[in-house]
């Protein structure tokens, strides 16, 4: 079992739609939630982070937190075109940040 | 904010040669940063954690003796590819956190590595 897992898509969604993306993680003693985006070419970029059980929102993103289940997700509103990139999902352990597989979303206009 | 730099952003080398990349903090310190490869479709594997004026932390399968890294200062790591052979060729990342790791991650630019 991979430490961080996410559907490697691609998921495709239409422009204004609700993307969501989905991650698990094996280790029930993180502590620490990433988002990143990734677009082609690039390095990641931060889109969110979430410590606690529960749901976080930042304009059209939000994040999900369950802890119980080990699952960490992350919902876009009103999805634009350029949001289509990559979405790594990462765990903070053991002083180490580990990143699941990626999650391509395409959004059609 | 925090911003971390990478040089150079791309290369390309003979087989052979050595290869150095540059990570810097541009306003903070950074105690500890954070060194990635990515091959293409993948995702960001860490390859070692770099803490300034101590030896780096290599995860398991990275050739310690290949990847050199220095973490000189507060502000600066340094990843040196030897004898670099078509197979390093990747995108190597590098990062830093503000706080501690579970404060979030500052990524450079990266650097796309080829080797002929």
């Amino acid at each position: 079992q991979k430490e961080v897992e996410q559907n490697s898509g691609p998921l495709s969604v239409p422009e204004g739609a609700i993307a969501s993306l989905n991650c698990t993680y094996s280790d029930r003693g993180s502590q620490s939630f990433f988002w990143y985006r990734q677009y082609s070419g690039k390095s990641p970029e931060l889109i969110m982070f979430i410590y606690s059980n529960g749901d976080k929102e930042d304009g059209r993103f939000t994040a999900q937190l369950n802890k119980a289940s080990q699952y960490v997700s992350l919902l876009i509103r009103d999805s634009q075109p350029s949001d289509s990139a990559t979405y790594l999902c990462a765990v903070g352990r053991g002083g180490k940040l580990i990143f699941g597989q990626g999650t391509e979303l395409s959004v059609k206009p | 904010g925090a911003v971390v730099s990478q040089h150079p952003s791309w290369v390309i080398c003979k087989s052979g040669t050595s290869v150095k990349i540059e990570c810097r903090s541009l306003d903070f310190q950074a105690t500890t940063m954070f060194w990635y490869r990515q091959f293409p479709k993948q995702s960001l594997m860490l390859m070692a954690t770099s803490n300034e004026g101590s030896k780096a932390t290599y995860e398991q399968g990275v050739e310690k003796d290949k990847f050199l890294i220095n973490h000189a200062s507060l502000t600066l790591s340094t990843l040196t590819v030897t004898s670099a052979h078509p197979e390093d060729s990747s995108f190597y990342i590098c990062s830093a956190s503000f706080q501690d790791i579970n404060s979030p991650l500052h990524f450079g630019n990266g650097t796309r590595l080829t080797v002929t």
